[in-house]
Parts: structure tokens; sequence; C-alpha cells
């Protein structure tokens, strides 16, 4: 079975530049999760998706950052404009259906710089 | 929100146990305890999770106390492989959206001395 897998791997950008960072997660799994880890921070949650709906956008720190999952299937995650404290790592991962407990399946993130 | 302690560090020798230990003072009823472990370089991989019975894996052991203050994660023969930071997570519910999501801490940092 194929793990989640996210495009790019890395990302540099000059500020006020946009990005999107993509996310394919295991097929099957209708829920998707982004975090990210800033420098020197924790890993933070960002947002939830039960299929196409955003069911948890709690963790999104700002308009700068829209999240879509349309049909259900992969993600992407744009930041515009980009500011030089987005600098991080974004992690998406996914989980199976209708299991709130079940394990989430990461994917290896991309490392996104902003200069 | 329920909050882990966890030791900052910790050291093994490779092929010997490793237990790491978890703090959880004020955990619910209905908290599950969950560990993920981060590699060098990759997203954060699960490891084990358990609610009140110790649990056992391919990859580790969840001891949990009974009172369920505290548990340990234990690796029966530490590899290399295995040196990475582990996250004892408790299982949050964000009440207002439904959303299961995880509260990641700072972790403990595990080194494997070979």
């Amino acid at each position: 079975e194929a793990g989640v897998t996210q495009f790019p791997s890395h990302s540099v950008i000059e500020k006020g530049q946009t990005v999107t960072l993509r996310c394919d997660p295991i097929s099957g799994h209708d829920n998707l999760y982004w975090y990210r880890r800033v420098m020197g921070k924790e890993i933070k949650f960002l947002l939830h998706f039960v299929k196409e709906s955003k069911q948890d956008e709690s963790g999104m720190p700002n308009n700068r950052f829209l999240a879509e999952r349309t049909g259900g299937t992969y993600s992407t995650l744009k930041v515009q404009p980009a500011e030089l404290e987005d600098s991080g790592v974004y992690f998406c991962a996914s989980s199976q259906r209708g299991l709130n407990n079940s394990p989430l399946h990461f994917g290896n993130g991309t490392r996104l710089t902003v200069t | 929100d329920a909050k882990t302690t966890q030791p900052n560090s910790m050291e093994s020798n490779e092929e010997e146990p490793v237990h790491l230990p978890c703090n959880h003072s004020t955990i619910s009823g209905t908290d599950y305890i969950h560990w993920y472990r981060q590699l060098p370089s990759q997203g954060p991989e699960y490891v084990i999770h358990g609610l009140t019975s110790n649990v056992n894996n391919r990859m580790a052991s969840l001891a949990i106390a009974e009172d369920r203050k505290s548990s340990t994660l234990i690796l029966h023969r530490a590899t290399l492989r295995d040196a990475a930071v582990y996250y004892c997570i408790l299982r949050d519910v964000n009440s207002g959206a439904g959303s299961y999501q995880l509260t990641f801490g700072k972790g403990t940092k595990l080194s494997v001395i070979p």
C-alpha cells in the first residue's frame, strides 16, 4: 500500500509569493489532516478534512492559508502571500474512515523556506 | 486539554530494552494514550496506542498505570533505527467540531549507542 505522499519535498520562495503544497492520502482514507512545524516549535495541527468537508480548521493561523480537498481525494494547502514566519515543515496525514481513534499516517512533509 | 510530560532525552545501548516514561496526570476517562515517533527528516510515525490495558504490537509495548496517570513505552531491543523523537500524546477532541486531532509536545529524543 502506498503511503501518504507530499509534493514538493522542498520549496524556496520569496516573501509575498504564493506556494501550493499538495498531499495525496492513502487510498480509502477519508480523514486528511495538515500539520506544520515552524522553526524551533512543536508540531501544530492546522486542519482536518473528512472527505471534502472541513471538519476542524481551528489551527489555521490566518486567512493567508487556504486548504482544499475537492472530490475528497488529494488536498492542497495554498499560502498567499507567504511571509517569513511561514517557513517550516508542513506535514499531511490521513486515517481511515469512521474510526476516530485510528492511527494517523504521515507523509514526509514539505520543507518551505520563505526568504 | 490534557497534557503530557516526558523527559527531554534518553540514551540506550543497542540491543538493550528501553523504557520511555510519560506522565499525564490530568487524563480524562475517554482519552486514549498514543505514541508516535519521528525519525530524522521523516514525518511522525505511529507506534502504539491504548486506553486502559497494556498493549503489544510488533514495534513496542505500552504499559499503562492502573490510575492511568502515567504510561511507559517499551522497546524490547533497541536498534540504531529506533533513534528518534518519541511523542506521548493524548488523543484530543475538539468538541466543537468533533475532530480528533493530535497535540504534539516536545517529546523525548532517544539516542541509541552502538
